[in-house]
């Protein structure tokens, strides 16, 4: 089944603590990136990549990194997490970037304490 | 998401009768949409897409209409049936970029 899967589903965890978000596609797609999603600010991008290598920088990237070494993981990567980051993430990947749908993950629910 | 929803318009419609969402579009370059679902805890869900060189396109039960003169995007989904019951939001693609510009969305309620 073609899927985009997101580990862990739900994290506490406390400021300053180090975590990883991972994301995984078993669709072959080129293109992957990472939203945030919260309360009536709707989706916003954080990190995209086009391919293995090579990223950029979406509408909110402070605060994260990002890493493409193989195509099919995009994990996201939180080196000193803060509470203004706790939010609901997301893992798309499409089969290009542009004029084509993503496909999501089933979110991830990150609690910063 | 569980709490998404908190800040949204609400557009609550019968069992069996026809449902419009509408959106606004803010790029004038953009010449890819898509319409996404979200229930409860899940992730967007694509719905249908279309592209700036059509004003009309159908699906099943989905019909997604564009206005590039005002940068608007409808859904009308008919029969609404219970299980539409989520939050709609559009995206759009300005043209030859990767990024995507997503509203905040609308929750559609089916009543009984």
């Amino acid at each position: 089944e073609a899927q985009v899967t997101q580990n862990p589903r739900y994290l506490i965890t406390v400021t300053g603590k180090k975590l990883t978000v991972t994301c995984s596609q078993n669709m072959n797609h080129e293109y992957m990136s990472w939203y945030r999603q919260d309360p009536g600010l709707g989706l916003r991008q954080i990190y995209y990549s086009m391919n293995v290598e090579v990223t950029d920088k979406g509408d909110v990237p402070e605060g994260y990194k990002v890493s493409r070494k193989e195509k099919r993981n995009f994990p996201l990567i939180l080196e000193s997490p803060s509470p203004n980051q706790t939010s609901l993430y997301f893992c798309a990947s499409s089969s290009k970037g542009s004029g084509t749908e993503a496909f999501f993950g089933q979110g991830t629910r990150l609690t910063v304490v | 998401g569980e709490n998404v929803g908190l800040h949204l318009p609400t557009l609550s419609v019968q069992e069996g009768d026809n449902s419009i969402i509408n959106c606004a579009y803010s790029n004038s370059a953009s010449d890819y949409f898509i319409w996404y679902k979200q229930e409860s805890g899940k992730g967007p869900q694509f719905i249908i897409d279309i592209r700036s060189n059509m004003d009309k396109r159908q699906g099943q039960r989905v019909t997604v209409l564009l206005n590039k003169t005002v940068k608007h995007l409808s859904l009308q989904i008919a029969a609404t049936q219970p299980g539409d019951s989520a939050v709609y939001f559009c995206a759009e693609n300005p043209s030859g970029t990767y990024k995507y510009i997503f509203g905040t969305g609308t929750r559609l309620k089916v009543l009984a």
